[in-house]
């Protein structure tokens, strides 16, 4: 069973600050591993998806890395600003099925 | 494009009352899910449709849970009867394919007394 872990549960930084979320997982065999973001009250947000064959992923002031054999992946925001807290999550999608398997997230508070 | 709909936002329901959540997914998505969110956790899956059939429900409570997609487009999860432990938000999220990514809705958050 695949088990996705993210560290670290909670984050608070002043604004400007660049930052690292980090996200392990068991079962190296994955399709694709996906970073979401969920704000109070509402549903999830995709950030970015990197397919297992893939190293990394930009989105603007975003990137996220992949690692398989290691079991990792980072998600790297460059330049926080206050409009950036929110949970973060990290979702795995094995090669055996198509379900999301969900990290618990990282609760980020970007202080002005 | 319109995004998934959910209905209602919020339920407060006495347990071992019965009670059912609503989702129309975005158009011409043939993959629709539903995931339950307890607080301070990810979200689990509970089942899987592509079109109007189940693909996953491994981890659906059979005994008191249920879904059904009606005609491979809106779909209805419901809970009878409810427990304590059902308190969470119901996430529904819907995909062009299985293997395109999930567009989520905001959920409905259900509290049991």
């Amino acid at each position: 069973k695949q088990e996705v872990t993210q560290i670290p549960a909670a984050l608070s930084v002043p604004e400007g600050e660049n930052l690292v979320l980090n996200c392990s997982f068991t079962d190296s065999a994955i399709y694709n591993l996906q970073w979401f973001r969920q704000d109070p009250g509402k549903g999830l947000t995709s950030l970015l998806l990197i397919q297992s064959s893939q190293r990394e992923q930009t989105s603007g002031r975003l990137n996220a890395s992949l690692d398989k054999s290691s079991g990792r992946s980072t998600l790297y925001i460059a330049a926080s600003q206050p409009g950036d807290s929110a949970t973060y999550l990290c979702a795995v999608r094995t090669n055996s099925g198509y379900a999301l398997n969900f990290g618990k997230g990282t609760s980020l508070l970007v202080t002005p | 494009e319109a995004g998934v709909a959910q209905s209602p936002r919020y339920k407060i329901i006495e347990k071992r009352q019965s009670v059912a959540f609503w989702c129309n997914p975005i158009s011409g998505h043939a993959t629709l899910y539903w995931y339950q969110q307890i607080l301070g956790q990810g979200p689990k899956l509970l089942i899987q449709f592509q079109n109007n059939g189940v693909v996953d429900d491994s981890q659906l409570p059979k005994d008191r849970f249920s879904a059904e997609r009606l005609k491979g487009v809106d779909s209805t999860l419901k809970i009878q009867p409810a427990k304590l432990e059902d308190s969470a938000v119901y996430l529904c999220a819907s995909s062009l394919t299985r293997d395109q990514p999930q567009h989520f809705g905001d959920g409905t958050r259900l509290s049991i007394l």
